[in-house]
């Protein structure tokens, strides 16, 4: 079957590091996605993985590792407008079906 | 318009009744896709329409939903004899499919409240 897990809440402080972790098990696998979703809003997207590795982009950078089934997004220098959910979403099998996790909620106090 | 767009914003109805969202993807964006998110929960996948293709209806909870995409572009999904239940948010989002990363855009979603 597919499953993904993530953690349901997390706090950090402004100009801290954070890392969002996801684990998830697929039988076929096309790509791995983080998503922004603040309250209220539509998620957007933020980053994707399809090979091992590193994959940075400004303050945001996410990790994966397909044999672990594991990635993390990491956040720099964090801003108090971060604070939102964070959802890992990957492609199952041969479907263009992205399957989300329940999201991480992210609370970055001052 | 630049992105993908939903109406109504917000609908509130009465149990029973019947309710229509619409949905207008980016233009030139194949793929469409509709999720529902309840209160504090992920995106749960609803239906899937590429092209000219069967749409993949495997995420639609009963046989009250249904959905259509006519001429390619504009989508509707509709809920018959409307449950408290089905309050949530209803997100459409649309994608190019070709290419890598191949990532959804969201449109603002519609939020339904069943009393």
């Amino acid at each position: 079957g597919q499953n993904i897990d993530q953690p349901t809440e997390m706090t950090a402080t402004e100009g801290a590091i954070v890392q969002i972790n996801c684990t998830y098990q697929t039988s076929g696998f096309n790509g791995l996605f983080w998503y922004q979703q603040h309250a209220g809003e539509a998620p957007t997207f933020l980053s994707y993985n399809v090979l091992d590795g590193l994959e940075e982009k400004g303050r945001f950078s996410s990790f994966l590792s397909r044999s672990k089934g594991y990635s993390y997004l990491l956040l720099k220098e964090l801003q108090m407008k971060d604070s939102a959910s964070y959802l890992c979403a990957f492609y199952g099998g041969a479907t263009n079906k992205l399957i989300f996790g329940t999201g991480t909620l992210l609370a970055v106090q001052p | 318009g630049a992105g993908v767009s939903q109406s109504p914003s917000n609908k509130v109805t009465e149990k029973g009744k019947d309710v229509e969202l619409r949905c207008d993807p980016i233009s030139g964006h194949t793929a469409l896709y509709w999720y529902r998110q309840s209160l504090g929960q992920g995106l749960e996948f609803l239906i899937y329409f590429q092209g000219n293709s069967a749409p993949d209806k495997s995420g639609l909870p009963s046989d009250r939903f249904s959905a259509e995409r006519t001429g390619g572009s504009v989508s509707t999904l509709t809920i018959q004899r409307t449950q408290q239940e089905d309050s949530a948010v209803y997100l459409c989002a649309s994608s190019l499919v070709s290419g890598s990363p191949n990532e959804q855009y969201f449109g603002p979603g519609t939020r339904l409240t069943v009393t």
